[in-house]
């Protein structure tokens, strides 16, 4: 079984200041890495994915995040926030070479503040 | 158009009523699922199919019922509604073969309030 930890329910920050969403998550077994956006009344939708070889990757919009599996993270970067960024981030976990049963946090609210 | 739809977007109902929220897709996804988001949680798997006639509970299955009428068709049904069943409920798809990532594609959501 796997699981994962947002350990932040709520960001708030400045526009144009740098953020930091943090995802921890435990498996017995290799993994596959996602961080979810839900923009307000609106249904998730695929920031960026890990799934092998460069452990940093990156969203078209400037988000990145980099796997560290000594530390079993995946922590969700930007380095200047917009006030459109302000959304709930969602990280996932799924076993690597089983595509089902995702397994979500529980959110990071992030808002972006003039 | 969306390429998963969910009906209806909304609903208020009272305790004790059977309730239906439906799910179609033009995505030609094989896999479909329905996760329920409550604030604080995050999203928790009701029930997911492989296809038509492959259906698996997931983590909070009691209360919930589904139905895959078609590949592009998946409904949750929920027998008698109580108040702890209100939620903002997705549909979600997936592709098997060659694309085993995991990545979901999910529709707007149906809020359910029971009364």
């Amino acid at each position: 079984a796997q699981s994962v930890t947002q350990l932040d329910s709520q960001v708030p920050v400045f526009e144009e200041a740098p953020v930091e969403l943090r995802c921890n998550y435990s498996s017995s077994v290799s993994v596959y890495l996602f961080w979810y956006v839900q923009y307000p009344n609106q249904g998730l939708q695929l920031l960026l994915k890990y799934l092998s070889g460069s452990t940093l990757v990156e969203s078209i919009n400037g988000f990145e995040a980099e796997f560290n599996k000594s530390q079993t993270s995946f922590h969700l970067r930007k380095p200047s926030v917009h006030i459109s960024d302000t959304a709930e981030y969602f990280c996932a976990v799924s076993p690597g070479g089983s595509n089902y049963k995702l397994t979500f946090g529980k959110g990071t609210l992030l808002t972006v503040n003039p | 158009d969306a390429d998963v739809t969910q009906t209806p977007r909304n609903r208020i109902t009272k305790t004790g009523k059977r309730i239906m929220l439906e799910c179609s897709q033009t995505k030609g996804h094989d896999r479909m699922y329905w996760y329920r988001q409550d604030p604080g949680l995050g999203l928790r798997l009701i029930y997911y199919s492989f296809d038509v006639k492959d259906i698996n509970k997931g983590e909070i299955s009691d209360g919930y019922s589904v139905s895959r009428q078609a590949q592009a068709k998946f409904s949750l049904s929920l027998e008698s509604a109580i108040p702890n069943q209100t939620a903002l409920y997705f549909c979600a798809t997936s592709e098997t073969g060659n694309s085993r990532t995991g990545e979901l594609f999910f529709g707007e959501g149906s809020r359910l309030t029971v009364l």
